[in-house]
């Protein structure tokens, strides 16, 4: 079955540590993007990619970190910089040439202790 | 000004009634497409709608429809005879020009009653 999967479902970290949350897909999208959601609000858009090697920064991008060394992959690194990264990540993907619907995975919700 | 405006936290139906989400725009650009996805408990985003700015008639998918009111900038999701399963937030979501990348409402609550 064709898909998004994130991993893992749930992650606990120590305050001050990174964490690499996993995105793969097995769609064959050219774009990938990275969200946040915090109680009660919408997806705050991180990071995409709509090429391997190449990405941009979404709104909220400081804190945070992506590689796009294979087009299946999209891994993002919550650092040590970001002020408050506890919440519900979600990771996505589309193709660029059509209505552009984007897929999401299952999400990973960081706690940071 | 916010991109995407979804005035109402939460919604109550009755099992069978249709309901209306509410979902108001704003862009400068000609060319955009609208989006409306629906995020169970379970958190996963699932995609069940899209109307293009320049498609003539309202976009319907099964249960779910889209009325399109270019000159009023609304979108709203129309669900017919609601289901105790369509309970859950719903996201209204917009891609603007050429850009792939979606800006999201905060979202609206949809409780479904027996």
């Amino acid at each position: 079955d064709g898909g998004i999967t994130q991993s893992p479902k749930y992650l606990f970290r120590k305050e001050g540590q990174n964490v690499t949350l996993s995105c793969e897909q097995n769609l064959n999208h050219d774009a990938m993007y990275w969200y946040r959601q915090d109680p009660g609000q919408g997806l705050r858009l991180i990071y995409y990619s709509q090429i391997v090697n190449d990405f941009q920064k979404g709104d909220i991008a400081e804190g945070y970190s992506v590689s796009r060394e294979k087009k299946e992959s999209f891994p993002l690194t919550v650092t040590s910089a970001q002020k408050n990264p506890t919440a519900f990540y979600l990771c996505a993907s589309s193709e660029l040439l059509t209505v552009g619907e984007q897929f999401f995975g299952p999400g990973t919700r960081l706690t940071v202790l | 000004a916010q991109k995407i405006t979804q005035t109402q936290p939460g919604m109550f139906v009755q099992e069978k009634e249709a309901v209306t989400l509410d979902c108001t725009y704003d862009t400068s650009d000609q060319s955009y497409g609208l989006f409306w996805y629906k995020q169970p408990s379970s958190g996963e985003m699932i995609f069940l709608i899209y109307q293009g700015s320049y498609d003539e008639q309202n976009a319907t998918e099964g249960r779910y429809s889209l009325n399109f009111q270019k000159a009023r900038k609304s979108a709203n999701l129309v669900i017919s005879a609601s289901q105790l399963g369509d309970s859950a937030m719903y996201f209204c979501a917009m891609r603007e020009g050429g850009y792939s990348t979606l800006t999201f409402g905060k979202g609206t609550m949809l409780l479904v009653s027996p």
